[in-house]
């Protein structure tokens, strides 16, 4: 498998202008999550889904941000209206429920937004 | 779920083991305790886990105490490709959830 992919891997774009980020889990993973790192805030969860639903969102930060799912091979990570304050690495990751309880979440290679 | 400690900063000469420790002195019974680590500009990678025994694999060994207050990840040979940020998190076995919750984790530097 190719891992969890993103696109694009760096993103510029100037405040005001609206935000999308792609990411594709590994083939059979039921579990998506999308996370934010910046040097103040470190590595933070956003949302994540289970089985395309949104399963817990209480980290995203404001109503700009959106993040849908429409199918198991792909979601997206809206910013509308981006602002600067939004510059920062999103990482996409996926893992699959096997009974365990433990297991290991494989994240892609993020993407870079700056917000001029 | 449980909240850690690691020290900010660590270094280590390449080929010597390195010992990265964490503190979890409010885990609780059905608590595991994870390590990742994040390689410069990389998404974060899976190390290791445990419960309560002591655990290895290919990457790194798990020393877990047995008051499970603490625990120490061993990297058996450092090499430079090591140098990394190490982070231990705390997360209940969950059947609904897998938040992971990343604190600052440990910046290891493998000296030549």
């Amino acid at each position: 498998d190719a891992g969890v992919i993103q696109s694009p891997r760096h993103e510029v774009t100037e405040m005001g202008q609206e935000v999308t980020l792609r990411c594709k889990p590994i083939s059979g993973h039921d579990y998506l999550f999308w996370y934010r790192q910046t040097m103040m805030r470190g590595l933070e969860l956003l949302i994540y889904f289970n089985n395309n639903v949104p399963i817990d969102d209480s980290g995203m930060p404001e109503d700009r941000f959106s993040a849908k799912m429409p199918n198991a091979s792909f979601s997206t990570l809206k910013i509308q209206p981006s602002e600067p304050r939004d510059s920062a690495v999103y990482f996409c990751a996926s893992t699959q429920w096997s009974g365990s309880g433990w297991e290991t979440q494989y994240f892609g290679p993020g993407t870079r937004l700056l917000v001029l | 779920d449980a909240k850690t400690t690691q020290p900010p900063s660590m270094d280590c000469a390449e080929g010597r083991a390195a010992n990265l420790p964490c503190n979890h002195s409010t885990i609780s019974g059905n608590e595991y305790v994870y390590w990742y680590r994040q390689i410069h500009s990389q998404g974060p990678q899976y190390i290791i886990h445990g419960l309560k025994n002591n655990e290895t694999n290919e990457m790194a060994s798990l020393i877990i105490t047995e008051d499970r207050k603490s625990s120490t990840l061993i990297l058996p040979h450092a090499t430079l490709r090591d140098t990394a940020v190490y982070y231990c998190i705390v997360r209940a076995r969950m059947d609904s959830s897998y938040k992971l919750i990343f604190g600052s984790g440990t910046r290891l530097l493998v000296r030549p």
